[in-house]
């Protein structure tokens, strides 16, 4: 069965530093994406970036980056800068490509992120 | 742009009673819907899913059950609630297929008592 571990239950960070939050997942299978979510105090669900497996190359999305090593079954993310408004509830998610019309999207326990100004 | 509705955002409701939540999506047709449930200090747990009108999978055998009676309307329900379906319960969208992101509503707090 496919597992997604967050092994940080929390995180703290001085404004304007940087952060690191740790991510693996465990799958068969060859061909699927991760996810990176921000969940703030509001709860709502943010993306904050993707990642297909295929692609070597890491993603970015402006302050936010991940490191994925396929082969150790790693997708960590890293907030450089970090902001007060980066505070949230961080979590890992991964979802393989069956081919078909649908698949469960994954998720892990989640890591809670503090600022500290 | 495309937007996701959740309604109630807050329910309190007594043990025994029936439940319905509403999830709708603006801004696009024909999309994949979702239905998580996150229980509290717990990631989501996908509860069911749908690729259209009338089409809904089951992930969790449950007390719960959705439909779909419209192309962009996704409804939570329940004939009676348990103490155990207390949580926040979260509706996502997507679009391309299977390994499209999917984008989430606000959520709903529901209390069980």
């Amino acid at each position: 069965a496919q597992t997604v571990t967050q092994s940080q239950p929390e995180m703290s960070v001085q404004e304007a530093e940087t952060v690191t939050l740790s991510c693996t997942y465990d799958t068969s299978e060859s061909d699927y994406y991760l996810f990176w979510y921000k969940q703030p105090p509001s709860r709502q669900m943010i993306l904050v970036i993707r990642q297909e497996a295929y692609k070597q190359q890491n993603a970015t999305e402006n302050r936010f980056s991940v490191n994925f090593q396929k082969a150790a079954k790693s997708f960590s993310l890293k907030i450089s800068d970090s902001q007060l408004g980066d505070a949230a509830m961080y979590f890992c998610a991964y979802i393989a490509n069956y081919g078909g019309s649908q698949g469960n999207l994954i998720f892990g326990k989640g890591t809670k992120l503090s600022v500290k100004p | 742009s495309q937007t996701i509705h959740q309604w109630p955002a807050t329910l309190v409701q007594p043990v025994g009673s029936p439940l319905s939540l509403e999830c709708t999506v603006e801004g696009t047709s024909n999309p994949n819907l979702y239905w998580y449930r996150q229980a509290a200090g717990r990631g989501l747990q996908l509860l069911f899913y749908s690729v259209g009108i009338g089409q809904i999978s089951s992930e969790v055998p449950q007390n719960l059950s959705a439909s779909r009676p419209q192309d962009r309307q996704f409804i939570l329900s329940s004939k009676k609630l348990l103490l155990s379906d207390s949580g926040f319960y979260l509706c996502a969208w997507s679009v391309l297929g299977i390994t499209d992101t999917q984008y989430f509503g606000p959520g709903t707090r529901l209390t069980v008592l």
